[in-house]
């Protein structure tokens, strides 16, 4: 049984440009989470979804980032345009039906660097 | 805002040793308390979930308590072994105005040396 799929596992681009990551949730779970993890401010929530629909998106830090479920298999992460300063360990995470945030799966994240 | 604190951040032990890492959290609303393993480039594995009723739980050499009027948890490790070493992370299940949310410490970095 596949994990939590995240790609690419590694991008580095300069400011200015546009990234996009990608998630593919753990088949059947219905809530995904995004997170981005830095040294100094630790692990952050950044947005969830439940049935494809964003239900918090309280925690993405600015206009620039954007979060999209167009289907049960597939969420995207995009940041236009980057900064330096976004440079993290982005995470994403699927739960399954029933269990909200209690259970999470975590994949092995997308580390950004901005150049 | 639900603020979770993790003591120390980073710990170094002999192999075999017991030992105890701290989380506080300032606001007792919380739903469950769980404790994560994240290790070098890899995402986070769920060790432990505390329901708030709930004082403990225990999975094979880990131990974690739950004191929610305090605001405090401990993980307890026995006997630890040089594959304990990695990054464990703190996180309460807390009510947001549109759900609940996860929100981590930001975690306890811990060597066990042969």
């Amino acid at each position: 049984d596949a994990g939590v799929i995240q790609s690419p596992r590694h991008e580095v681009t300069e400011m200015g440009q546009e990234v996009t990551l990608r998630c593919k949730p753990i088949s059947g779970h219905d809530y995904l989470f995004w997170y981005r993890q830095t040294m100094m401010r630790g692990l952050e929530l950044l947005i969830y979804f439940n049935n494809n629909v964003p239900i918090d998106d309280s925690g993405m830090p600015e206009d620039r980032f954007s979060a999209k479920m167009p289907n049960a298999s597939f969420s995207t992460l995009k940041i236009q345009p980057s900064e330096p300063r976004d440079s993290a360990v982005y995470f994403c995470a699927s739960s399954p039906p029933g269990q909200g945030t209690d259970t999470q799966y975590f994949g092995p994240g997308t580390r950004l660097t901005v150049l | 805002k639900q603020e979770v604190t993790q003591i120390p951040a980073a710990l170094s032990v002999p192999e075999g040793e017991n030992l105890v890492l701290n989380c506080s959290f300032t606001d007792s609303a919380i739903y469950n308390l769980q404790w994560f393993r994240q290790d070098p480039g890899k995402g986070l594995t769920s060790l432990l979930l505390i329901q708030s009723s709930q004082r403990e739980q225990t999975s094979g050499r880990l131990n974690a308590s739950l004191d929610k009027s305090s605001g405090r948890s401990t993980l307890y490790i026995a006997a630890s072994q040089p594959g304990d070493s990695a990054t464990y992370l703190c996180a309460v299940a807390h009510p947001q105005q549109a759900g609940t949310a996860l929100i981590f410490g930001k975690g306890t970095t811990l060597s066990v040396s042969s």
